[in-house]
């Protein structure tokens, strides 16, 4: 089986940085990813780690330790619109049938 | 380029009665996966389809079902209705294993 552990809750002012953190228990890894996902909208993609190490896209990053077992996604430079609920989610084999974690919601104050 | 689309947008239904959820994958994606998204939970995995076969299924019963025609489009159905079927339905096409495309999701309430 496999399970995700993240943090339910997480506020943060106007332009501060705030880290996302995710560990994950899996039968089977080839990646973890992560989403946004806006009260009542879709789940958007932010971002994929298959590899350890740090990916930058824009404001956001996202870093795995396969060896840890353990990801963060890291938003910079925060704005109203980050206020959402941000999900990690393991692919636990080549089918991408992802796993998610409950969600983290981010509330971003000014 | 179309994104992924679902219909219809909201749907309630009574227990036992059957539903059926339509999703119309991104341009070029061959895979679609279904998921139901519980209020304040994480999408759960139903089932995903590649090229019209069952790709691999989740933990629902077999009361969950589905489809993918060949322009890649699918169905998902749902037979006896249940309470706690209540949920956000989302859709997501692929086409490489890295990132799924979601749809807007089919809200289902169960009366």
């Amino acid at each position: 089986g496999q399970s995700l552990e993240q943090p339910s809750e997480v506020t943060a002012v106007e332009g501060a940085i705030v880290q996302i953190n995710c560990t994950y228990q899996t039968s089977g890894f080839y990646g973890l990813s992560w989403y946004q996902q806006h009260d009542g909208g879709a789940p958007t993609f932010l971002s994929y780690n298959a590899l350890d190490g740090l990916e930058e896209t824009g404001r956001f990053s996202s870093f795995l330790s396969r060896s840890d077992s353990y990801g963060y996604l890291l938003l910079q430079e925060l704005q109203m619109k980050d206020s959402a609920s941000y999900f990690c989610a393991v692919s636990g084999n080549a089918g991408n049938m992802l796993t998610f974690g409950g969600g983290t919601r981010l509330m971003v104050k000014p | 380029e179309t994104g992924v689309t679902q219909s219809p947008t909201h749907l309630i239904k009574t227990r036992g009665q059957q539903v059926t959820l339509r999703c119309s994958s991104q341009s070029g994606h061959n895979t679609v996966s279904w998921y139901q998204q519980a209020l304040g939970q994480g999408p759960q995995f139903i089932f995903q389809y590649y090229r019209e076969e069952e790709n691999g299924r989740g933990n629902f019963p077999p009361r969950f079902s589905g489809l993918q025609f060949p322009n890649y489009s699918s169905e998902l159905n749902v037979n006896a209705l249940e309470l706690d079927d209540s949920a956000l339905y989302l859709c997501a096409s692929s086409l490489v294993v890295d990132t799924q495309y979601f749809g807007p999701g089919t809200r289902l309430t169960v009366l």
